[in-house]
């Protein structure tokens, strides 16, 4: 079975203060990895993907992830916070290793408070 | 269009009503995902189409659920008889064939009271 762990439903940093949003996965296989963000009332948009190639992978939004094989992990991470990140992310995995995208397996969410 | 869109944003219906939601994806995608997302829950896969053809309903979490897709563009997920724990939001992805990003809608809220 497949599943997918965000350690922390709710994060709070200071503007200007590191970001660590945590995902471990569990998986036969190494999946596609991902990061959504959802802003209120909104729909969820991709901030970054793991399908092959660097481990280390930048996004939207000075945003980036390290895939870590070896620890089944795909940690977000933004080296200076703003008001603006406030929003709730998930972190997601595909199983469908081809060109095309397949179903997608979610974490419960990490909601991210941003104070001034 | 410019995104996916999905029609009601906001539905409730009483407890043994039937709803049918929307969704529009963008012109030319060929696949296309439901995923329902309880609150405070992340989304959870209903089903899958690829052009008009249902390639996966395993999510689908009772036989009160039907999805359908018959010109492989605008997508209805119907529920039927609704109950209270059918109240969630319903996402509506869908991708261009050719690469592993899914643009998602808004979401319809469904409350079922």
């Amino acid at each position: 079975a497949q599943s997918v762990t965000q350690l922390g439903s709710h994060v709070s940093v200071s503007e200007g203060a590191l970001v660590l949003l945590r995902c471990n996965y569990s998986s036969s296989v190494p999946p596609y990895l991902f990061w959504y963000v959802q802003y209120p009332n909104q729909g969820l948009q991709l901030l970054l993907k793991y399908t092959t190639g660097a481990t280390l992978v930048k996004g939207i939004n000075g945003f980036e992830a390290e895939f870590k094989k070896s620890e089944t992990s795909f940690h977000l991470t933004k080296p200076s916070a703003h008001m603006s990140d406030a929003a709730e992310y998930f972190c997601a995995v595909s199983l469908d290793r081809g060109s095309t995208l397949g179903r997608l397996y979610f974490g419960r969410g990490t909601q991210l408070t941003v104070w001034p | 269009g410019a995104g996916v869109s999905q029609s009601p944003r906001y539905k409730v219906a009483k407890r043994g009503q039937d709803v049918a939601l929307r969704c529009d994806p963008i012109s030319g995608h060929v696949s296309l995902f439901w995923y329902q997302q309880a609150l405070g829950q992340g989304p959870e896969f209903l089903t899958y189409f690829q052009n008009e053809a249902q390639l996966d309903k395993s999510g689908l979490p009772s036989d009160r659920f039907f999805a359908e897709r018959p010109e492989g563009s605008v997508s209805t997920l119907k529920i039927q008889r609704t109950q209270q724990e059918d109240s969630a939001v319903y996402l509506c992805a869908s991708n261009d064939g050719r690469n592993t990003e899914a643009f998602f809608g808004q979401g319809t809220r469904l409350t079922v009271v």
